[in-house]
């Protein structure tokens, strides 16, 4: 199962709001997550079954979707979310597959 | 706090073999299957292997097939990455991860916490 992510990168200022799309080659329920990865440093889990919330993650973080759609929404960004965001699916496993992610830049 | 500790990267010639390991704390490892991720240079996120928690299972990528092996010693609480046959094109920093849902793939399992990274350069 492939997935897509758009955009590759984006650019926004802090206090906007954000959203990154992630789209399935087939159908996979809602077995998508999101991981957040700053530079030099390891992937940071956030959000699983599409829309659960990691404990610990600001509640400015969201998810979505279902079926071959998913986004991951920063409802207000703050300056330490930017980075690069992946999305994961493991409906159909192995092989567990990722995004090719999602950098956020400071406009 | 599960911790997660890899060792053994370094440089390696094209044909090479290298052992990498992870070490865990803070955890009952016994429980848990494990998976390795790879990320290469500049690249995203790559999945390599997973094992089971009583290392009866294991899975892996197509690009490794045959080349890498995964075992864990629950004794010691690692988790290994035997990887022979080096391609340039293994070169990565592979994490190892914790598979969050517990002892067995499944489906809408995730990867929770990951270990720093070791990188692995392949060449010549």
């Amino acid at each position: 199962i492939q997935m897509t992510q758009s955009p590759s990168s984006l650019s926004a200022s802090v206090g906007d709001r954000v959203t990154i799309t992630c789209r399935a080659s087939q159908s996979i329920s809602s077995y998508v997550n999101w991981y957040q990865q700053k530079p030099g440093k390891a992937p940071k889990f956030l959000i699983y079954a599409a829309s659960s919330l990691q404990s610990g993650v600001p509640s400015r973080f969201s998810g979505s979707g279902s079926g071959t759609d998913f986004t991951l929404t920063i409802s207000s960004l703050q300056p330490e979310d930017f980075a690069t965001y992946y999305c994961q699916q493991s409906y159909s496993t192995p092989p567990i597959t990722f995004g090719q992610g999602t950098r956020l830049e400071i406009k | 706090q599960v911790q997660l500790v890899e060792s053994g990267g370094g440089a390696v010639q094209p044909g090479g073999s290298l052992r990498l390991s992870c070490a865990a704390s803070g955890v009952i490892f016994s429980t848990y299957g494990m998976h390795w991720v790879r990320q290469a240079p500049g690249k995203g996120l790559e999945w390599v292997a997973f094992i089971q928690y009583d290392g009866s299972n294991k899975y892996y990528a197509d690009s490794v097939k045959g080349r890498f092996t995964i075992s864990r010693d629950n004794s010691k609480n690692t988790v290994f990455l035997q990887m022979n046959s080096l391609r340039v094109e293994d070169t990565a920093v592979y994490y190892c991860a914790k598979a969050a849902k517990g002892p067995r793939l499944e489906p809408g399992d995730w990867f929770d916490p990951w270990g720093q990274g070791t990188l692995v350069t392949v060449s010549s």
